[in-house]
């Protein structure tokens, strides 16, 4: 799996939309592009993922860039139970998930 | 509840014992892993089933670390000769193959004094 590259930390304010930042400059092509977020004393919760194209679910949006080096998950309106740590993770063929230090964010009332 | 779930949640134990966790993975789901979390970083593979067979073990699980998964439901992870730097949160997490997402279960924080 290819190394990915997530700011420390980021700060938001509640209600407002939130985009954090991947680089894996080194992924393959055949490599997903998967988030993760681990709420404070929980288990990593599953958030959302893709290849190529960008990718809308309940929770978040995906944003790939067409070079496939970068991507950004989007928020749209952050609430305080987003305060998390969010993990970027380049994938291939369903085994285990390489995480790294992810990107805590942080919501302000 | 559906989801995964692991037992127990918290142990404390003494540097030298055994120490034995189970995780019961979602119902429909074959494929079970282990990952070890430490305070600040994030899970670190450990091993991982598909129904009973141990298909991958990571470098991290030493000759101490034993994994099973007998009738290919549930999970036990056993340390035994527990040392210091045991001390993590051993989390579980289940799929179906060729399915991405991965199920967590909140976890067991094991201390080791």
């Amino acid at each position: 799996d290819a190394k990915t590259t997530q700011p420390n930390s980021m700060e938001s304010n509640e209600e407002e939309p939130v985009h954090l930042p991947c680089n894996h400059s080194t992924i393959s092509g055949t490599d997903y592009i998967h988030w993760y977020r681990q709420l404070p004393s929980q288990g990593p919760e599953y958030v959302i993922h893709g290849l190529t194209s960008n990718v809308n679910n309940r929770m978040a949006s995906l944003a790939i860039a067409e070079d496939r080096k970068s991507s950004t998950l989007i928020l749209h309106r952050a609430t305080l139970r987003d305060a998390a740590v969010y993990y970027c993770i380049s994938h291939n063929a369903g085994n285990m998930l390489t995480f790294g230090g992810g990107t805590r964010l942080m919501v302000k009332p | 509840d559906t989801g995964v779930s692991q037992d127990p949640r918290h142990k404390i134990t003494k540097r030298g014992q055994n120490v034995t966790f189970r995780c019961d993975p979602i119902s429909e789901h074959n494929r079970l892993y282990w990952y070890r979390q430490t305070l600040g970083q994030g899970p670190e593979f450990l091993t991982y089933f598909q129904n009973e067979a141990q298909l991958e073990k990571s470098r991290l699980l030493s000759d101490r670390f034993s994994a099973e998964r007998p009738k290919g439901s549930f999970s036990t992870l056993e340390i035994q000769r527990t040392e210091q730097g045991d001390s993590a949160m051993y989390l579980c997490a289940s799929s179906f193959p060729g399915f991405y997402e991965q199920y967590f279960g909140p976890g067991t924080r094991l201390t080791v004094t």
